[in-house]
């Protein structure tokens, strides 16, 4: 059982949008950034958003990150076949002392 | 370019010993912590500590701690994760990250590619 959690899975159509939830407490995403990875199948996680909603450098404008209260979303606008992975969501557990992830996400494009 | 590169897969018995090893490549070692974090076969995330190689500063998650060591030989800019009794439920893949520790910020810019542990009799 993960302390943040995602769906399973979402899928969407080919040029359509899609939004993935991360739900946590106030010891958590309450009070801590929220980061964003990607992970395509058989490779390693890939930084996506952190601070909430800042892309590093070579992130598309199709990914986008908010945060509301005990709770982050991530948007992927433009689907491509090329988004198929699973996506994971992060920030620290001041209760915890330690880092917490989602139980990752499905996107599935269709 | 900022790289981390990881030791190759392991297969080991258990209650065999075993240290896997994460190299920097492009940036100041000693100046950034690096995490473990573990993923096991079909399964997510999870985050198992960190090291700051500048002083050698570790911090384990409370899942983790005392059951796997982590060290850094600054000198030759490499992090290690370390297990003295291998258990069946050790194995999974296992990354090295860079993390970015600011305060409620924290978060991997950089990850090695992964080691795939197998530990089976």
């Amino acid at each position: 059982q993960s302390v943040l959690t995602q769906p399973p899975s979402v899928s969407a159509a080919p040029g359509q949008k899609v939004t993935i939830s991360c739900s946590g407490s106030s010891s958590n995403i309450g009070n801590n950034y929220v980061s964003w990875y990607q992970q395509l199948p058989g490779t390693a996680p890939k930084l996506l958003i952190y601070d909430n909603n800042k892309r590093p450098s070579g992130i598309p404008d199709r990914f986008s990150g908010s945060k509301s209260g005990t709770s982050a979303t991530l948007g992927i606008t433009g689907l491509q076949t090329g988004d198929e992975a699973d996506y994971y969501c992060g920030t620290w557990d001041s209760s915890l002392s330690a880092l917490v992830f989602g139980g990752g996400t499905k996107l599935t494009v269709l | 370019e900022v790289q981390l590169v990881q030791s190759g897969g392991e297969v080991k018995k258990p209650g065999e010993s075993l240290k896997i090893s994460c190299k920097g490549f492009g940036y100041s070692f000693t100046s950034y912590w690096i995490a473990w974090v573990r993923q096991m076969p079909g399964k997510g995330l999870e985050w198992m500590g960190i090291i700051y190689p500048g002083d050698s500063d570790t911090r384990y998650s409370p899942s983790f701690q005392g059951q796997v060591t982590i060290s850094a030989d600054k000198s030759i800019s490499t992090a290690y994760l370390q297990w003295s009794s291998l258990k069946a439920s050790d194995t999974a893949m296992y990354y090295c990250a860079r993390q970015i520790a600011a305060a409620g910020g924290d978060y991997f810019d950089y990850w090695g590619q992964g080691t795939l542990v197998t530990v089976s009799s």
